[in-house]
């Protein structure tokens, strides 16, 4: 069976702060893909990154940036300066494709709350 | 190219009702896929469709069924509906079987039973 947890429930930091959300994953499989959502107010979830499990080299994209260590099964998301607009709710999912089919398993995810 | 689409975006129904939400793909995608969020059980996994054929699916009761059609638009229908039923659903689409492939996420749509 596959899990992600997030721990942090509800995160509030003030602008310009930098913030570390926290995802922890299990698998048994060997081949797997990890990937960050945002799902602002309004609903959609938008696509952040995707990490194959044989890649662990870590990555920044502007403000983000990604953390991925497979000896702790992490994959950590960092928001450096953060801005009033990446309120929203985060989601770390997981996916082990079997077959000829997949599916991604959520984390339950962390709310991100930044204030001025 | 133009995001993935959801319709409608709200609905309200009543217990026992049935209900038909549409998914339309983001082109050239063949693959969708489905999910329920809601504050008790987050996001959880309903079914995947690849030409026209279920490849997947989640642990949900039989009200709750799918199809996809040749031009890869989805739609799933629940009938019977229930209280619990009350949920945004979001379709997903990939370029193919979702295996390592990005899955991409429509507006979702917000169902209320009553």
């Amino acid at each position: 069976a596959q899990k992600v947890t997030q721990a942090q429930t509800e995160i509030s930091v003030v602008e310009k702060e930098d913030v570390t959300l926290d995802c922890v994953y299990e698998t048994r499989d060997t081949t797997y893909y990890l990937f960050w959502y945002k799902q602002p107010p309004s609903g959609e979830l938008v696509f952040l990154i995707r990490r194959n499990s044989f890649d662990e080299q870590n990555e920044i994209s502007g403000r983000y940036s990604w953390n991925f260590q497979k000896s702790t099964s992490s994959f950590n998301f960092t928001i450096t300066a953060s801005q009033v607009v990446d309120s929203a709710v985060y989601f770390c999912a997981l996916r082990t494709p079997t077959g000829t089919a997949s599916k991604l398993t959520f984390g339950t995810g962390t709310r991100l709350q930044v204030t001025l | 190219k133009a995001g993935v689409t959801q319709t409608p975006r709200y609905l309200i129904k009543t217990r026992g009702q049935q209900v038909t939400l549409s998914c339309s793909p983001i082109s050239g995608h063949r693959s969708v896929s489905w999910y329920q969020q809601t504050p008790g059980q987050g996001l959880q996994f309903l079914f995947e469709y690849f030409s026209e054929t279920q490849r997947n699916k989640g642990n949900f009761p039989g009200r709750f069924s799918g199809r996809q059609f040749s031009n890869s638009r989805s739609e799933m229908n629940v009938s019977t509906l229930e209280l619990g039923d009350s949920a945004l659903y979001l379709c997903a689409s990939s370029s193919r079987l979702a295996g390592s492939e990005t899955q991409y996420f429509g507006p979702g749509t917000r169902l209320l039973v009553l």
